[in-house]
């Protein structure tokens, strides 16, 4: 059980390419969701998704753009990289919340990271 | 919306003793969730401790304990008997416990040194 998997683990890009960022789990997890790490800010939702078909805007989706062609995967794309977007980007994972739910269905699961740097 | 402050930047304490990182968050919900996790240098995000706003009982995970204040909106975190494995980033994140709003909101987090 590998949990929450996340490539690459660095990446320099260049302003104007465009790149993606992998992200996996074997959980079974309905919710996936990406967030990205800046100094002083804490995490910030960009994208997210409740199953596969289904994805949603977080806080700060402008420039990236999400799918979820499978329960297992929910790649992040960067369409144009922007020298505001060098971040460090997680990926987490949870069962969906249900009131009442299993204990520990509310709990998110973080991928080890990618740290983007746009030149 | 909900907002997460985390009000100390750094704190540091000697190994051996105990340290309290402090959170408010702001909420218009009865049912939610708190969590604070912690991030080393690895920078891997490790869950800590969690905690269901529904019970009034204070989460504990062997040295990690919280006091959750649901009227005051607090949530702090408390170390017992730090180590130095403990030197971390230290974000609290709030959940709500509706159904399609799965999201966490964080604080801006604490950065913890243990003095040797």
């Amino acid at each position: 059980n590998a949990g929450v998997t996340q490539t690459p683990k660095f990446q320099v890009l260049k302003t104007g390419q465009s790149m993606t960022l992998q992200c996996a789990q074997d959980m079974n997890h309905e919710y996936m969701s990406w967030y990205r790490q800046d100094p002083g800010m804490g995490l910030r939702l960009i994208h997210y998704s409740v199953g596969a078909g289904i994805t949603d805007q977080g806080e700060v989706p402008n420039g990236y753009n999400v799918s979820r062609s499978t329960t297992e995967d929910f790649p992040l794309r960067l369409l144009s990289a922007a020298p505001s977007q060098t971040s460090v980007y997680f990926c987490a994972s949870s069962s969906l919340q249900f009131l009442g739910g299993a204990p520990g269905t509310d709990t998110q699961y973080f991928g080890p990271g990618t740290r983007l740097t746009v030149l | 919306a909900q907002t997460v402050t985390q009000s100390q930047p750094e704190m540091s304490v000697q190994e051996a003793e105990t340290v309290t990182l402090s959170c408010t968050y702001d909420t218009s919900e009865s049912d939610y969730y708190l969590f604070w996790y912690k991030q080393p240098p690895s920078r891997q995000m490790i869950l800590v401790i969690r905690q269901e706003a529904y019970k009034q009982q204070n989460a504990t995970e062997n040295r990690f304990s919280v006091n959750f204040q649901k009227a005051a909106k607090s949530f702090s975190l408390k170390i017992s008997d730090s180590q130095l494995g403990d030197a971390a980033m230290y974000f609290c994140a709030y959940r709500s416990a509706n159904f399609g709003n799965e999201k966490l909101t964080f604080g801006t987090g604490t950065r913890l040194t243990i003095i040797p």
